[in-house]
Formats: structure tokens, sequence, C-alpha cells
């Protein structure tokens, strides 16, 4: 397997503008995660699907974010308008409900807001 | 609340030692798994080692190994003949198990390790 995907790896754009990171998590996996890396704030959830259907987005900062899974082999991560305070790296994870229990984490995407 | 803590935010060891990462967690629960990831400068996630709850053996990969301490709620992880390689930061994690299986892991705020020449 290829593990999970993301795209794009790195990510530059203005303020204002519109950002769309993607995901294919493991095939047959049916928890899929999406998590924010920061210096200051470390490691947090944003918002995690189960069978295509999100559980928890309780950790979504704001309206500007929001999240799809329109099936179970994508999800996508949106920020609309982005702003510098949203530069971070976003991992995509996945796991398996009735285990292995670990999530298998994408590379990441570097996302850089000026 | 489900918690866990990493008291130790950064560490240092010479090439070929060994060194502990600690990890406390707290939960209710009776029957979860646990886990450490390393981050290496690639920030790549990777699993290093799995506990079970219900295990009693601590678990070992190669040079890595845990003291899984139940009722004191504590997963360290030792690592033996420490290698360049090992510099990363080390996430403790850990999740509950319920009827319906696993959901959302729970992570320590990290341990940066650095191994010196």
């Amino acid at each position: 397997d290829a593990g999970v995907i993301q795209s794009p790896r790195h990510e530059v754009t203005e303020m204002g503008q519109e950002v769309t990171l993607r995901c294919k998590p493991i095939s047959g996996h049916d928890y899929l995660f999406w998590y924010r890396q920061t210096m200051m704030r470390g490691l947090e959830l944003l918002i995690y699907f189960n069978n295509n259907v999100p559980i928890d987005d309780s950790g979504m900062p704001e309206d500007r974010f929001s999240a799809k899974m329109p099936n179970a082999s994508f999800s996508t991560l949106k920020i609309q308008p982005s702003e510098p305070r949203d530069s971070a790296v976003y991992f995509c994870a996945s796991s398996l409900t009735r285990g292995p229990y670990e999530q298998y984490f994408g590379p990441g995407t570097r996302l850089t807001v000026t | 609340a489900q918690t866990v803590t990493q008291s130790q935010p950064e560490m240092s060891v010479q090439e070929a030692e060994t060194v502990t990462l600690s990890c406390t967690y707290d939960t209710s629960e009776n029957n979860y798994y646990l886990f450490w990831y390393k981050q290496p400068p690639s920030r790549q996630m990777i699993l290093v080692i799995r506990q079970e709850a219900y295990k009693q053996q601590n678990a070992t990969e190669n040079r890595f190994s845990v003291n899984f301490q139940k009722a004191a709620k504590s997963f360290s992880l030792k690592i033996s003949d420490s290698q360049l390689g090992d510099t990363a930061m080390y996430f403790c994690a850990f999740t509950p198990l319920t009827q319906g299986g696993s959901e959302k892991l729970v992570f320590g705020k990290g341990t940066k390790l650095t191994v010196n020449p």
C-alpha cells in the first residue's frame, strides 16, 4: 500500500486566498483525521471522520475552515479566506476501527500564508 | 478528561548510550492502547512501538522498549544504543477502546530528543 497520500506537499499563498488541502487515506481504513501542527500549539486535532461522516469538528478553529469526505478514498480541508496565522503543517491520518489501532500519517502539507 | 503528559520538553543523549523518555496518562478506561510516535526533521510521523493495556509484558521493537506501569498510568520509552538517526520529536499517545473499537488518539506535547556524536 502507498500509505496516506497528501497533496500538495508545500503551499504558499497570499492572505485572503482560498486553500484546499487533499488527502487519500489507506484503502480500507474507516477513520480519517486532520491535524494541524505549529511550534506554538503543537499537534492539534481539527476534525475526524468515520465512514465518511464527520464525527467531531470541535477542533476546527473557525468558520473559515471546512472539511469534506465525499467518499472513502478522498478528503479535503479548505481554508477560505486564508490568514497568516493559518501557516502550519497540516497532517492527514487514517486508521481502522477494529485494529490495529494506530494512526498512519501522511507526509503533511506545509502551508505558508503571506 | 483523558490526557497524556510528557514532562520532558527536551532531552539529549550521547551516541550509543541509553535514554528514557517519560509519559503519563490519565483515563478511567480499563482497555486501551498506548503508542510512541517519532517525528524526525523530515516531519513524517512514524510509529515506533505500541502497547496493549491488557498485556502485562512490555513491548519491544529492536532498540526500543517500553516500561508500562498500568497502576501508575506510566508508559516510558527506552532507546538503547542511541543513534544519530534517533534525533527527533517523540510523541506519546493513547486511545481508549470501547465496544465500537477505537476512535481518536490523545497525544502528549512531545519530547525533543537530540543524539549527540
